[in-house]
């Protein structure tokens, strides 16, 4: 079987920095996708993994340890446009992505 | 810019109507997919293609059924609508060929009364 689990909920100060993780078991692997979901909207792409180590785009960075089966997302500097779910997704093999159940991102004041 | 349009973005039907969710994508993609999406329960795959007039089961397929007779166009049919598919349905589609990436339409929020 395929399983992902990352937090359900996450709470943030503006200005800060914040770390979602995501942990995966599934059958192969061929990469890892985090997608930024607003509420009422379709998932945006964020990032791709698929080899191991850190991958910087701006504000966000994505890590992926293949052996721990274990990615997170690195959001720096962040902003009340961030509040938003954040997907974490496998490819297992020849199939299609696998979804975890999202982070539900809330950025305070 | 990849582009992935819904018929509709808000439905109301009622319980036994026939429905139909239309999808089309502007980028030549080999597959599209159909989710649905609920609280607590994530992005769940209901069907997906790989080709023109092909079609494979995702993880949830019971009462649903699709279509793809050209390859811009997928969708996405539920003979008796029953209250339990009310749900936000989205589709997506990839270029296949190694390439993962999958580009969402804006979905439609489907309520069966």
């Amino acid at each position: 079987g395929q399983n992902i689990d990352q937090p359900t909920e996450m709470t943030a100060t503006e200005g800060a920095i914040v770390q979602i993780n995501c942990t995966y078991q599934t059958s192969g692997f061929n990469g890892l996708f985090w997608y930024q979901q607003h509420a009422g909207e379709a998932p945006t792409f964020l990032s791709y993994n698929v080899l191991d180590g850190l991958e910087e785009k701006g504000r966000f960075s994505s890590f992926l340890s293949r052996s721990k089966g274990y990615s997170y997302l690195l959001l720096k500097e962040l902003q009340m446009k961030d509040s938003a779910s954040y997907l974490c997704a496998v490819i297992p093999g020849n199939t299609p992505l696998v979804f975890g159940k999202g982070t539900r991102l809330s950025v305070i004041a | 810019d990849v582009k992935v349009t819904q018929s509709s973005r808000y439905l109301v039907k009622r319980t036994g109507e026939k429905v139909f969710l239309e999808c089309v994508q502007d980028m030549d993609h080999e597959n599209m997919f159909w989710y649905r999406q609920d609280p607590g329960l994530g992005l769940r795959l209901i069907y997906f293609s790989y080709d023109v007039k092909m079609k494979e089961k995702g993880d949830i397929p019971e009462g649903y059924s699709v279509s793809r007779e050209k390859k811009e166009r997928f969708s996405l049919i539920l003979e008796s609508a029953s209250t339990n598919q009310t749900s936000m349905y989205l589709c997506a589609s990839s270029t296949g060929q190694g390439n993962y990436e999958q580009y969402f339409g804006p979905g439609t929020r489907l309520t069966v009364t």
